[in-house]
């Protein structure tokens, strides 16, 4: 079946755009995650959806940044005004259950790059 | 809050040799384990889990056994192969009652022939 998706695969947006990320979840799982990967550390947790509730925010770096999944399903993460700092890979990953011991399937990631 | 460290990289190995990768927890109450692995030009996959003291994951020829005693959750091959060359991740869920992964730095492995 089909594995999760994200768009665009690659992102060169200028300092001071906006950007928009999508990820489209495996059907039918509960949970929804976008984590920040900079180059050669390991993914750090931005927010977390249950359906098309937003259950955790805590990770996210500053109001600049925004995620929605409005019909419990697709979900985008949008950045304002973005900065240098936040060139790097963003990844989405779903899993069936709300529950810690279930397994979360991750997307390709959308390489993001600001100049 | 909850932390997962380990071991630096990078890992190089000759092919049939034995692999062990570090990894300690720190975390409140009893979360899950797992160890993911990020092949050259893939996505993160998960590789093995194990949700609770002394279970056992295994997968692919590797092993990790969850010890609560010394918080501990290293992964180990007995010989690996030049496909195996990879970067792979310790991660923890459900430490202080919160679903989302919390990720080691990751270990790069080169295996070579």
């Amino acid at each position: 079946g089909a594995g999760v998706s994200q768009s665009p695969r690659y992102k060169v947006a200028k300092r001071g755009q906006d950007v928009a990320l999508r990820c489209d979840p495996i059907s039918g799982h509960v949970s929804l995650f976008w984590y920040q990967q900079a180059l050669g550390q390991g993914p750090e947790f931005l927010t977390y959806f249950q359906n098309e509730a937003q259950l955790d925010k805590s990770g996210l770096p500053s109001d600049r940044f925004f995620a929605e999944r409005p019909e419990g399903s697709v979900s985008t993460l949008k950045i304002q005004r973005t900065q240098q700092e936040d060139s790097a890979v963003y990844l989405c990953a779903s899993s069936r259950t709300s529950g810690d011991t279930d397994t979360q399937y991750f997307g390709p990631g959308t390489r993001l790059t600001v100049l | 809050g909850d932390s997962v460290t380990q071991m630096e990289g990078p890992v190089t190995l000759s092919e049939e040799a034995f692999l062990t990768i570090n990894c300690t927890y720190t975390a409140t109450g009893y979360p899950s384990l797992f160890w993911y692995v990020q092949y050259p030009g893939e996505g993160l996959q998960l590789l093995l889990k194990a949700t609770k003291a002394d279970d056992k994951g295994s997968n692919k020829g590797f092993e990790a056994t969850y010890r609560k005693e010394t918080t501990s959750f290293h992964l180990e091959k007995g010989s690996v192969q030049v496909s195996d060359s990879a970067v792979y991740f310790c991660a923890l869920s459900g430490g202080s009652g919160n679903t989302p992964l919390v990720f080691g730095k990751g270990t790069r492995l080169s295996v070579i022939a």
